[in-house]
């Protein structure tokens, strides 16, 4: 059973670079988020999906970009890095935004810009 | 905006005593409470989930309450174990104007001792 499965696990990026975060779920989950995690801030909402082609702002939505053309995958992706951004991110999901079924974690990516 | 909040922000204790963790939130529209652990470098694993209807719910050794309209929830641990020293995370998914948004406390660090 593979859950909840981000790539990748680390990654180091220079300030102005680029990359997207993969998520990927095989449970047929239809909500999907994502989350940042930094020290003393606890875990903040980022982005969030009701379903396949439809997306929502979280909390700190500003300098991150998401889609969801598939129910499975949700990318997350960092424009243009900024050391501001460095953090751990967790993707979510869970059977559907209105349902009573717990949320569903991957192990998170750890970011760092320099 | 809803706040949630966690008292106390970390606890050491010995072997075999029975803990109480707290849990605040300022929004009493919730769709749920959702209790999580989060071990050093990992992701979160669900514990309990409390619908907003309900006022409590067991697992083995933890039993969570709600009471919606004071904005409290506990997470009560019996007879706590070394193998119980992680860091417990309080979320509350948003109902009403937030509905699809899950807020998080920044945790209780518990540690157990043998």
């Amino acid at each position: 059973n593979a859950g909840v499965t981000q790539t990748p696990k680390f990654q180091v990026l220079k300030t102005g670079q680029s990359m997207t975060l993969q998520c990927a779920q095989d449970m047929n989950h239809e909500y999907m988020s994502w989350y940042r995690q930094d020290p003393g801030m606890g875990l903040r909402l980022i982005h969030y999906s009701v379903g396949a082609g439809i997306t929502d702002q979280g909390e700190v939505p500003n300098g991150y970009n998401v889609s969801r053309s598939t129910t499975e995958d949700f990318p997350l992706r960092l424009l243009s890095a900024a050391p501001s951004q460095t953090s751990v991110y967790f993707c979510a999901s869970s059977p559907g935004h209105g349902s009573n079924q717990p949320q569903h974690f991957g192990d998170g990516t750890r970011l760092s810009i320099l | 905006k809803q706040e949630v909040t966690q008292i106390p922000a970390a606890l050491s204790v010995p072997e075999g005593e029975n803990l109480v963790l707290n849990c605040s939130f300022t929004d009493s529209a919730i769709y749920n409470l959702q209790w999580f652990r989060q071990d050093p470098g990992k992701g979160l694993t669900s514990l309990l989930l409390i619908q907003s209807s309900q006022r409590e719910q067991t697992s083995g050794r933890l039993n969570a309450s709600l009471d919606k309209s004071s904005g409290r929830s506990t997470l009560y641990i019996a007879a706590s174990q070394p193998g119980d020293s992680a860091t417990y995370l309080c979320a509350v998914f948003g109902g009403g104007s937030t509905l699809g948004r899950l807020y998080f406390g920044r945790g209780t660090q518990l540690t157990v001792w043998p």
